[in-house]
């Protein structure tokens, strides 16, 4: 099984719209989880942390199961600009390595 | 605002040839990571870096690989002997503390092709 798995899309939604995604992970021992994301051939840049108690940045929410071991993405409002493809990162226990999921393409049309 | 700058942006290389991409991390980071993402594929971690000592490595950082803080500034990863299949982006990501729910932040990568 693959550590983080994600969805790899692409969801195609118009400017508006509500659209959420989900991803799964392998290691329970797991402490931090993040959403980067990363627009075509550049970065990945830090989206937000995701916390237990789930959190929320504007139109951005984040949940964390981890009974089920998923977390999801909700982008409320979709604007053009949220056009990107979406990184489930996982934080490695004791580490600082980040394990990434391949990444959920999302295209925000007019 | 203050960024992880990494150069060349791209290069160009024939198979065996030695190739050193640089990175200049966030001046008050003291923890530096190498990851690569081959074209269409994940991010993937290769290498971290602490107080002058590798801290962690992947099976892909293999004997081929190197990495070094020459300076107080710069941090190098060295690809020995290309091969074809090192052609990837390389991003350099630096952090203030080596806990796993600090921010990493990261360069904008160096494009490298083995011809």
């Amino acid at each position: 099984r693959k550590e983080v798995e994600q969805d790899p899309g692409p969801f195609n939604v118009p400017e508006g719209a509500t659209v959420a995604f989900n991803c799964t992970y392998s290691n329970s021992a797991s402490q931090s989880f993040f959403w980067y994301r990363q627009d075509c051939r550049k970065e990945p840049k830090l989206l937000m942390s995701v916390y237990s108690s789930g959190n929320e940045d504007g139109r951005f929410t984040a949940q964390l199961n981890r009974a089920s071991q998923y977390i999801s993405l909700l982008i409320r409002d979709s604007k053009l600009s949220d056009s990107a493809t979406y990184l489930c990162v996982q934080g490695n226990t004791g580490f600082q390595k980040l394990v990434f999921g391949t990444g959920t393409r999302l295209l925000v049309s007019p | 605002e203050p960024e992880v700058t990494q150069t060349p942006s791209h290069q160009v290389t024939q198979m065996g040839q030695e190739v050193i991409l640089r990175c200049v991390p966030i001046s008050n980071h003291l923890y530096f990571y190498w990851y690569r993402q081959i074209l269409g594929q994940k991010v993937e971690f290769l290498v971290s870096f602490y107080n002058n000592e590798i801290s962690e490595k992947s099976e892909i950082f293999d004997d081929q690989f190197s990495v070094e803080r020459p300076d107080g500034s710069n941090f190098t990863l060295k690809i020995r002997s290309t091969k074809l299949e090192d052609s990837a982006m390389y991003f350099c990501a630096s952090s203030r503390q080596g806990v796993v729910w600090e921010t990493q932040y990261f360069g904008p990568g160096t494009r490298l092709l083995v011809l």
